[in-house]
């Protein structure tokens, strides 16, 4: 089976950066995923992982450990916008691409 | 402009009562997923479908039922077996490691 962990709730400052960890145990591993969704929306899709590193994406980077299992996503110059909740998600099951998602990050953004 | 629709947004139904939730993607992917969210929680996957007329369980299968005719529609249908059906319900659909959800169903059974 399955198991992810991170933290359920983070505060950061506006302007601030902000790391969320993410440890799994998993068999059939492929790549970490990290989502974002704001109450009451669809989860959107941030990042992807299948090798090890670093992996930029605008104010949004996302690394992988897979010795370690442990990725994070860092969030750079916070905006009130990224107030959310945050999933990481391991992708296992070739062609199929089954996600299992951890229980959720929820961001609060304050001035 | 491509994209998921579930419908209804919000659904009542009475306990003992099937209802089914619709799911429609113009996206052209092969894979759709259906997916429940409770409060406070991650998504747990409930069925997942790779080609039409083909489907698999996920983890929480029990109480629900799914079917693939058309690439573009999964319908989920939730049963009276389905023992706390109340929750946040969430469409997906994707042709590699990225999934495109739905705006979701919120159920509500009294």
């Amino acid at each position: 089976g399955q198991s992810l962990e991170q933290p359920s709730e983070v505060t950061a400052v506006e302007g601030a950066i902000v790391q969320i960890n993410c440890t799994y145990q998993t068999s059939g591993f492929y790549g970490l995923s990290w989502y974002q969704q704001h109450d009451g929306g669809a989860p959107t899709f941030l990042s992807y992982n299948a090798l090890d590193g670093l992996e930029e994406t605008g104010r949004f980077s996302s690394f992988l450990s897979r010795s370690d299992s442990y990725g994070y996503l860092l969030l750079q110059e916070l905006q009130m916008k990224d107030s959310a909740s945050y999933f990481c998600a391991v992708v296992s099951g070739a062609g199929s691409y089954q996600l299992t998602f951890g229980k959720g990050t929820k961001l609060s953004v304050i001035p | 402009d491509g994209g998921i629709t579930q419908s209804p947004k919000y659904l009542f139904r009475k306990e003992g009562q099937n209802v089914t939730l619709s799911c429609e993607q113009n996206l052209n992917h092969d894979a759709m997923y259906w997916y429940r969210q409770d409060p406070g929680q991650g998504l747990r996957l409930i069925y997942y479908s790779q080609i039409v007329n083909d489907f698999q369980k996920g983890d929480i299968a029990e109480g629900y039922s799914v079917s693939r005719e058309k690439k573009e529609s999964f319908p989920l249908t939730v049963t009276s077996a389905q023992k706390n059906p109340t929750a946040f319900y969430l469409c997906a659909s994707s042709i590699n490691y990225e999934q495109y959800f739905g705006p979701g169903t919120r159920l509500t059974v009294t």
